[in-house]
Parts: structure tokens; sequence; C-alpha cells
């Protein structure tokens, strides 16, 4: 089975200020990765997945991700955040299996500051 | 295309109260799920559908029954509330292939009493 840790559960950061918000999975078998994000009181939308080739995504909103195998991390960044971008942001795994293919992670709290 | 709609926006029921939630994609996808959404637990997985009339469980399936007579449709029913079922209710489909995006509908707000 699969499983996604997200360290930081809430990470506050000034506006126009890099950022990184942290990903690790497990998984016995080979996965494809995803960053999703959720704005106040609405649901969840696709920022970028990782599914093979360049192990560098750039996703929506100046946001990208880096796959690295070796430590089964997903971390993402974005190199200068707005204060629209705070928001909650969720770490997935999925894998080629028949049924429950999503896996996500308990999510990180984004809150950027003036 | 509506994408995925779920109604209603806001419910609070009662103790032992039963209700549906509803949820339809006009994408015609194959794959649909039921999420639920907890304060430091992110999405847990209550049901999901492979497509018309195939139904199983996920991580949290107890207190809650589903079916997919079509493939737009996929309604969660809550047989008795509980106050341990107070949460927000997501419900997502996608195409049946592990690398597809799922799509969300904008969620539901339960309130149990």
């Amino acid at each position: 089975a699969q499983s996604v840790t997200q360290l930081d559960s809430q990470v506050p950061v000034f506006e126009e200020a890099p950022v990184e918000l942290r990903c690790n999975y497990s998984s016995s078998v080979s996965v494809y990765l995803f960053w999703y994000v959720q704005y106040p009181n609405q649901g969840l939308q696709l920022l970028l997945k990782y599914l093979s080739g360049s192990t560098l995504v750039k996703g929506i909103n100046g946001f990208e991700a880096e796959f690295n195998k070796s430590q089964t991390s997903f971390h993402l960044r974005k190199p200068s955040v707005h204060i629209s971008d705070t928001a909650e942001y969720f770490c997935a795994v999925s894998v080629d299996n028949y049924g429950q293919n999503f896996v996500f992670g308990p999510g990180t709290r984004l809150s950027v500051l003036p | 295309n509506a994408g995925v709609t779920q109604t209603p926006k806001f419910q609070v029921l009662k103790t032992g109260q039963s209700m549906t939630l509803q949820c339809a994609q006009d994408m015609n996808h194959e794959y649909m799920s039921w999420y639920r959404q907890d304060p430091g637990m992110g999405l847990r997985l209550i049901h999901y559908s492979v497509g018309a009339g195939i139904t199983d469980q996920g991580e949290v399936p107890n207190g809650y029954n589903v079916s997919r007579s079509t493939t737009e449709d996929f309604p969660l029913r809550l047989l008795s509330a509980a106050p341990s079922q107070t949460s927000v209710y997501f419900c997502a489909s996608s195409d049946y292939d592990g690398q597809d995006t799922q799509y969300f509908g904008p969620g539901t707000r339960l309130t149990v009493l």
C-alpha cells in the first residue's frame, strides 16, 4: 500500500519570498505523483503531476516540483509567492491498480503574509 | 461542461436522520469517488466506483452507502447520521487510469448535531 507524508502542516511565508512544501511517499511499486491545491471554501484542483520522463515538472501559477526517486520525495516549490497563493496544498500518489488509485497526504496550509 | 457538481452545499442533520448527498459529472468519466475531509487528516476515501453498477469500499466506508446506476451520477447515502460524520464531503471523477487527473466537486459541508 502507498502512503504520503507532508511533514509541515503549516507554512507561513512573506509575500515575494520563495517557498518549498515537502512531500515524501512510500510505495512498493512505481507511482504517479500529484500536487493539488485547495483555495478557501473550494474543491481541489490540480497544480501539476509527474508521470514519467523529466524529473522537474512545471505546473500552473508558477509552481514546480521535482521527483527524487532515491529519496522518495516530490517537493513543491515557487520562487516568489503572492498573497493569492494562500491555500492548502495536498500531495497525492497513484498507481495503475484496479480500484483505489489515489492516496492523499494530510495537507500543508500555506499562508502568505504581506 | 459543468464538470463535477454536488448538492447540497450545506446541510445540518440531527443524529439518526438519513440523507443523500448528490454528485454528478458530465465528462463521461468511468471512475468516481467520495472523500471526506477532516482537519489534519487530508482526504480519506469513503467509496468508489469504476463504472456503472460497480462500487467498492474505501478507507472509511462505515455508515455510508453508494450506488452507481448511471455513468453520470454517484450519490452517497448516510443511513443514520452520527456526530462523527460531521465533515466536508467531496466527490471526484476521472478516467479510469492511475495517471489521470481527478476532478473535484465544490464539496458539501455537513454538520450532525
